[in-house]
């Protein structure tokens, strides 16, 4: 079965500190590509980051990195420096391969409070 | 980057109106469109994969009836709520994927509310 699991419904980080989001996943698929998307209260959803299940290194980008443990089956995503526009909901998603790369499984969510 | 317009934005209408909503690739064609559908604090719930020339793959448990979708074109999917009712009630938003990069993009959402 594919899946994915955030097991944090709402997190706190005081600006300008780092913090993490959790995400596991379980698939069968040997390939696949993995992805963190942002939703602020306006709705849209904002593509943040992806990793590929064959990607030696961790992605990045600016403030965003996404810490890929294959083995783990985990793709946590860590925001650095956090700023109060970071405040929002943050999904994390994964499209095996088998799908033909394009269904898209997301997890349940974590909501974002960044603390002035 | 790839760019998906979803229209309209907001839909306040009667019971037992039809609503369309369109989804348009700006910058790319797409041969394949995905509707999603979120109630307040919960995840995306994929509703339907929008296939150009052919019909589309609905999720268990969503009516096809209820939920008809027409993809025209390699640019636009349209995603029509027939007789909709209060429970239809809910925020709809649709994505694709351009082939050029990974992830999928996706439109602003339609926030539907039926009286």
């Amino acid at each position: 079965a594919q899946k994915i699991t955030q097991t944090q419904p709402g997190m706190f980080v005081q600006e300008k500190e780092a913090v993490t989001l959790d995400c596991t996943y379980d698939t069968s698929d040997p390939s696949y590509g993995l992805f963190w998307y942002k939703q602020p209260s306006s709705g849209e959803m904002i593509f943040l980051i992806y990793q590929g299940s064959y990607d030696q290194q961790n992605a990045t980008e600016g403030r965003y990195s996404l810490n890929f443990q294959k083995a783990r089956k985990s793709a946590n995503l860590v925001i650095s420096a956090s700023q109060l526009g970071d405040s929002a909901m943050y999904f994390c998603a994964m499209s095996p391969a088998t799908t033909g790369g394009f269904k898209t499984i997301f997890g349940a969510g974590t909501r974002l409070f960044v603390k002035a | 980057g790839a760019v998906v317009s979803q229209h309209p934005s907001r839909v306040i209408c009667k019971s037992g109106t039809s609503v369309k909503i369109e989804c348009r690739s700006l910058d790319f064609q797409a041969t394949t469109m995905f509707w999603y559908r979120q109630f307040p604090k919960q995840s995306l719930m994929l509703m339907a994969t929008s296939n150009e020339g052919s019909k589309a793959t609905y999720e268990q448990g969503v009516e096809k009836d209820k939920f008809l979708i027409n993809h025209a074109s390699l640019t636009l999917s349209t995603l029509t709520v027939t007789s909709a009712h209060p429970e239809d009630s809910s925020f709809y938003i649709c994505s694709a994927r351009d082939l050029r990069d990974q992830p999928q993009h996706f439109g602003d959402g339609t926030r539907l509310s039926i009286l």
